[in-house]
């Protein structure tokens, strides 16, 4: 096992265009989490799952986005009509529920909607 | 008031430089996590600490509980070490509160 690994690395997208990013957790982990980082600024954060359930959305993830993870395993966060705000590092962790919440990151996806 | 303060917001210092990074959190907390993020990269962790001190290579990493303070400190500092470097803290929930970060310049 790797870490946690996210694809791609980076994506340049038209504006109103759809993406699809996918995170690959360590397997042992049943946490996923979800990040947002635009230029500057720490990460926002935006989901997490455990194992396949959907437990929390941030309310700055919009009708436009959707993030599944379907078999507890990788999870896909959908951009649907990208606009230019769009742009930003792309960030998932994964981390065990029980204990001290350790975390690993992935190395994130850094979008550019043009 | 944020819930997690670090201090300073920037640091600029010369190579071999003894470096201290502050966090001092309001909350109260099951693990704080130092993070280490380069321009344009993604973040790495560096410790998980829920008490005590930890070392790696030449990071050392303490914290104290009781004053809800923690320190992240680089020996022989070098440039490499340019970074920005974020403390973050774990109270139990799903989530992480991040603190600013702290941009980091080691000058040759």
């Amino acid at each position: 096992d790797t870490g946690v690994s996210q694809d791609p690395r980076h994506k340049i997208t038209k504006r109103g265009q759809n993406v699809t990013f996918r995170c690959d957790p360590i397997s042992e982990h049943n946490r996923l989490y979800w990040y947002r980082q635009t230029l500057g600024q720490g990460p926002e954060f935006l989901t997490y799952f455990q194992n396949e359930a959907q437990l929390e959305k941030s309310r700055l993830l919009s009708d436009r986005f959707s993030a599944e993870r379907p078999k507890g395993s990788f999870s896909t966060l959908e951009i649907q009509r990208t606009e230019q705000g769009d742009s930003a590092m792309y960030l998932c962790a994964s981390s065990l529920a029980q204990g001290a919440g350790g975390y690993t990151f992935g190395s994130g996806t850094r979008l550019t909607v043009v | 008031k944020n819930e997690v303060e670090q201090s300073p917001q920037n640091l600029t210092a010369q190579e071999g430089e003894f470096i201290t990074i502050n966090c001092s959190y309001s909350v109260g907390i099951s693990a704080l996590h130092w993070l280490q993020q380069h321009p344009g990269g993604g973040i790495v962790s560096l410790f998980m600490l829920s008490s005590g001190k930890k070392k790696h290579g030449r990071l050392i990493a303490t914290i104290n509980i009781q004053e809800k303070h923690s320190s992240l400190h680089i020996t022989a500092s070098h440039p490499r070490d340019s970074a920005v470097y974020i403390c973050a803290v774990f109270g139990g929930g799903y989530q992480l509160i991040w603190g600013a970060g702290t941009k980091l310049i080691i000058k040759p």
